[in-house]
Parts: structure tokens; sequence; C-alpha cells
């Protein structure tokens, strides 16, 4: 079965800073991987996704995700932290069904200090 | 266009009432997924539709759970006999088709079982 392994619970960046945020997951196939961030008391918001073309997915707010096969890590980047960035992210895959139902990662809390 | 809606946005009831919980998918998403998040933890699946039929329900925990989508749009997850232990988010995410295509969450129902 698919998982999904979020390290650091709690992230802790100052404004303008690097934000590297790590994923690894368990497949022998190629899945589909997202990364979505949460803010406080709202639903999830997909930040990017990877479905086999680039290995290098761009997504929104200026954050991109490199797929590494041979690491099978989907780990999350941004140059440069905003205060604004200050949420919940997780990294989910598809479970390789027919249904494609997604696999969550625990989250990772990113806290941006000014 | 309107994204997917919940409601209600907070549920509180005590232990062995029975609740509703309804999701409105993005229209035209043929695909409805449920999910349920505990505190502190990334979403879990609980049931998928296609359509009108349930094409898996192996994500819903025991019998005191079930959902139904009966014109293929808006759905209900329902819970008899509420545990404490049902606490926690409860958010719908909806896609055009299924399979690989993004899936779109709401802003979830906060459910708490006294």
């Amino acid at each position: 079965a698919q998982s999904v392994t979020q390290l650091g619970s709690h992230v802790s960046v100052s404004e303008g800073a690097l934000v590297l945020l790590r994923c690894n997951y368990s497949s022998s196939v190629p899945p589909y991987l997202f990364w979505y961030v949460q803010y406080p008391n709202q639903g999830l918001q997909l930040l990017l996704k990877y479905t086999s073309a680039a290995t290098l997915v761009k997504g929104i707010n200026g954050f991109e995700a490199e797929f590494k096969k041979s690491e099978t890590s989907f780990h999350l980047t941004k140059p440069s932290a905003h205060m604004s960035d200050a949420a919940e992210y997780f990294c989910a895959v598809t479970d390789g069904g027919a249904t494609n139902k997604l696999i969550f990662g625990t989250g990772t809390l990113l806290a941006v200090q000014p | 266009g309107a994204g997917v809606s919940q409601t209600p946005s907070n549920k509180v009831t005590e232990k062995g009432k029975y609740v509703e919980l309804r999701c409105d998918p993005i229209s035209g998403h043929t695909a409805l997924y449920w999910y349920r998040q505990s505190l502190g933890q990334g979403p879990e699946f609980l049931i998928y539709f296609q359509g009108t039929g349930a094409a898996d329900d192996s994500g819903l925990p025991n019998d005191r759970f079930f959902a139904v989508r009966p014109e293929g749009s808006v759905s209900t997850l329902k819970i008899q006999r509420t545990e404490r232990g049902d606490s926690a988010v409860y958010l719908c995410a909806s896609s055009s088709r299924g399979g690989e295509e993004t899936q779109y969450f709401g802003p979830g129902t906060r459910l708490l079982v006294l």
C-alpha cells in the first residue's frame, strides 16, 4: 500500500529564507503526487501536482517541487519565505487503484518568523 | 465559479445522536470524495462516488457511517450513534472525472461529539 512520509512536523524559517518541506513516498510505480496547503480553519488548497510530465513542477505562490524517482521524493521549496506562507502543508499521493484516492502525509506546520 | 461547499461548518452533538453532513461539489464534477481529518493528522479517505454510486467505500470505519449521492451531485455523509472518537473535520472533495484529475476540497465540517 502507498504511504507518504513528511519529515518534520514543524518547520520554522525567517522571512526571506529558503523554505524546504520534505516528502517521501513509497511506490514501485510512479504515482501522481500533490502538495496542498491548509490555512487555519480552511480547507485544502492545491499548490501543485506531478503527473509524470516535467519532473520540476511549478505551483502557485512561488512554490515548486521536484520529483526524484531514485529517491522516491517530492520535496517542496520556495526561495524566499513570506509571512503569508505560514500554514500547514500536506503531501499526498494517489493510491494507484481505480479510485485514485489520496493518501496524505501527516503534514508540516510552517512558521515564518519576522 | 463556485467551489465545493459544505454545511454545516460546525456541528456539536451529544454521544449517541445521529448527524448528517452535506457536500455540494463543483457543478459538473462527477467524482466526489469524503475524507476525515483528525487533530494533528492528514486527511484519511472515507468514500468515493462516481456519479450516483459509491465506487469505493473501503475507508468507512464501521457500519455507523453511510453516505449517499442520489442525484449525482449533492452528497450527504450520515453518522449514526455518534461516538466521541468521531470528532474530527470531515472534508469533501470533487474532481471532474476522478482518476488523476485534481481534487478540489471544501472548507470542511468540524464535528464535535460531547
